[in-house]
């Protein structure tokens, strides 16, 4: 069955440190990988997306994440936080029809001064 | 480029009563789906649409109608409101070549 594990259901990390937000997944088939950042009150807005070749991606607003095949993982990473990062991230797994995407049940992330 | 609009923002309803969440989008995307997010429970797909006249179910259809008559319009229908739709709704489109998502501002949804 297809699932994305998401551990952690919160984390707080002060303004300048570098994050790592974990992403699990089952599926069945080749992985589409995407992360969504959602800001309060907000819709999803697309982070990064990983669907081949180069297993570390780069995205918007200097975030970064690394697809490791043999973990089932795709971990989101940001060496310098800004506050403006406070949000909740969402990993979500989907495959090439384009029509189905498997969310997990997001990352709340605080940002301290 | 409006990208993709749902309307309302807010709305109450009564157990049993019946509405519509409308959602549009004018980005000529092909895909297009619904999601209600809960605490906790992260996203859970409700209904999608691979193009006009064609719908399926997502994971949690129970209690939801769709139709899609164009590619612009995909509205969700509650048909007899219960207090466990109480919820966010969100429409998404995606893009076809690239699988990436817009969604829409969210409805939020209270069932009294």
């Amino acid at each position: 069955a297809q699932s994305v594990t998401q551990p952690d259901i919160h984390i707080t990390v002060s303004e300048g440190a570098s994050l790592e937000l974990r992403c699990n997944y089952s599926y069945g088939a080749t992985p589409y990988l995407f992360w969504y950042v959602q800001s309060p009150g907000q819709g999803l807005q697309l982070l990064l997306k990983y669907f081949s070749g180069d297993t570390l991606v780069q995205g918007i607003k200097g975030f970064e994440a690394e697809f490791k095949r043999s973990q089932s993982s795709f971990n989101l990473r940001k060496p310098s936080v800004h506050w403006s990062d406070a949000a909740e991230y969402f990993c979500a797994v989907g495959g090439n029809t384009g029509n189905q995407f498997y969310f997990g049940t997001g990352t709340s992330l605080t940002v301290i001064p | 480029n409006a990208g993709v609009t749902q309307t309302p923002k807010f709305q109450v309803l009564k157990t049993g009563q019946s509405m519509t969440l409308q959602c549009a989008q004018d980005m000529n995307h092909e895909y297009m789906s619904w999601y209600r997010q809960d605490p906790g429970m992260g996203l859970r797909l409700i209904h999608y649409s691979v193009g006009a006249g064609i719908t399926d179910q997502g994971e949690v259809p129970n209690g939801y109608n769709v139709s899609r008559s164009t590619t612009e319009d995909f509205p969700l229908r509650l048909l007899s409101a219960a207090p466990s739709q109480t919820s966010v709704y969100f429409c998404a489109s995606t893009r076809d070549s690239s699988y990436e998502q817009y969604f829409g501002p969210g409805t939020r949804l209270t069932v009294t």
